[in-house]
């Protein structure tokens, strides 16, 4: 099974709203990261936050981290049209060699409609 | 502007045809990973290279897909023979393991029909 879980698969919002998104994981972590991918492109990394972070600002973006509920949530404030797209979490695996493994969920669709 | 660039972008095959993508990654990345997305499957790790060395292959089919990093610019991904099944989009993603967080830069994908 996947170790994210985003909820909800889908959202659609007005622009000018705010836009929650969540993500839960199983296992440990070392870090967690969002990545956005808009239809027919590849993912783009948005934001990164440690194990030992609770909450990180970039921009509009606000991530949030709760490692013991094992929960994250993205807020994009003020959305704009050009913010819809697919939002994805991933969650940093320690693997062999020191580095990571990131296992992705399987996104929220976020549309904001003008 | 440093970008992971994938070829071919498309790539239309009829069954059992051998298909080869091919990734050259951000210069100066010691890291290269293959992912398949799919609708029900979403996006799954196939490969995983460190300085070119192959780390993890477990999630790739192994009769059929091979992954190689022939030098430091050029990542492959063989699948031979194609099956209907294999129809998805491909990505490769390169990254700098240093410290130990890795932030992931993505490719365009090569978007693979099998008929």
């Amino acid at each position: 099974s996947q170790q994210g879980e985003e909820d909800p698969q889908a959202l659609s919002i007005q622009e000018g709203e705010n836009a929650t998104m969540n993500c839960s994981y199983k296992t440990s972590i070392n870090n967690l990261q969002w990545y956005r991918q808009n239809s027919g492109r590849g993912l783009v990394h948005l934001i990164l936050i440690r194990s030992n972070e609770r909450e990180k600002h970039s921009g509009r973006l606000r991530v949030t981290l709760d490692t013991s509920k094992k929960s994250s949530s993205l807020l994009i404030t003020a959305s704009r049209a050009a913010d819809t797209a697919s939002y994805f979490c991933a969650t940093a695996l320690q693997m062999q060699g020191g580095s990571e493994k990131l296992v992705f969920g399987k996104g929220t669709k976020l549309t904001v409609n003008p | 502007d440093a970008r992971v660039t994938q070829t071919p972008r498309d790539k239309v095959t009829e069954m059992g045809q051998e298909v080869t993508m091919r990734c050259q990654p951000i210069l100066g990345h010691n890291t290269v990973f293959w992912y398949r997305q799919t609708m029900m499957q979403g996006l799954e790790l196939l490969a995983y290279f460190r300085n070119r060395a192959p780390l993890d292959d477990s999630g790739m089919p192994k009769d059929r897909f091979s992954a190689e990093m022939p030098d430091a610019t050029l990542a492959t991904l063989k699948i031979q023979p194609s099956e209907p099944r294999d129809s998805a989009v491909y990505f490769c993603a390169s990254g700098f393991s240093g410290a130990g967080t890795d932030t992931q830069y993505f490719g365009p994908g090569t978007r693979l029909t099998v008929l």
